[in-house]
């Protein structure tokens, strides 16, 4: 079943602007992650943020998460049209061999030139 | 240099074929995993596999059958093949104590 909703379903920005994404989630994670998928192409991992971690960066990214309110969002900091992806909110449960993770629907961000 | 790799990319078949779909990691990592991406993008598990063992099997219909030989390959082979099987089916590969997966370029099945 489908755990992570991202919000807004589309973005489209100006080159140099910021984007935020938000997804929020129902049941308890031990993560969640963010990756990025080009048209055609397959998913490559952006970010990871622990159950116990409020906020992390990496390069222009920056991902908050609010265990409380399930929800978490994914800052895209002077964007540019390389960045022009759809992005997934996933999140992360393990327990032993059992490791899955449950896509939300994707966000599409355009960024114009 | 490839670290998940998938073999065919396009997959075109007539309704009612078998077709097989190779999947292969150099990772080293103890977990693969099938996903389905339907033409909406959404993406969902099918099964994954860890040191060859099956550990999740979504309901998944019994003509899908995985195949992992060794922990670096997880195959797919898909029987009597129906319109609504076609996707993009990504694999993916990751170690089970650490949620993050590196997946492959994807396999694009159209089934006509």
């Amino acid at each position: 079943s489908q755990q992570g909703e991202e919000d807004p379903q589309a973005l489209s920005i100006q080159e140099g602007e910021n984007a935020t994404m938000n997804c929020s989630y129902k049941t308890s994670i031990n993560n969640l992650q963010w990756y990025r998928q080009n048209s055609g192409r397959g998913l490559v991992h952006l970010i990871l943020i622990r159950s116990n971690e409020r906020e992390k960066h990496s390069g222009r990214l920056r991902v908050t998460l609010d265990t409380s309110k399930k929800s978490s969002s994914l800052l895209i900091t002077a964007s540019r049209a390389a960045d022009t992806a759809s992005y997934f909110c996933a999140t992360g449960t393990y327990t032993g061999a059992n490791s899955k993770l449950t896509f939300g629907k994707g966000i599409t961000l355009s960024v114009r030139p | 240099d490839t670290a998940v790799s998938q073999t065919p990319k396009y997959l075109v078949t007539q309704m009612g074929n078998d077709k097989s779909i190779k999947c292969e990691q150099n990772l080293g990592h103890d977990t693969m995993y099938w996903y389905k991406q339907d033409s909406k993008k959404f993406l969902k598990i099918m099964f994954s596999y860890n040191n060859k063992e099956l550990i999740i099997n979504e309901t998944v219909p019994n003509r899908f059958s995985p195949k992992s030989p060794d922990k670096a390959h997880l195959n797919l082979h898909i029987n009597s093949l129906e319109l609504g099987d076609s996707a993009v089916y990504f694999c993916a590969s990751g170690r089970a104590a650490n949620n993050e997966q590196f997946f492959g370029p994807g396999t694009r099945l159209t089934v006509l």
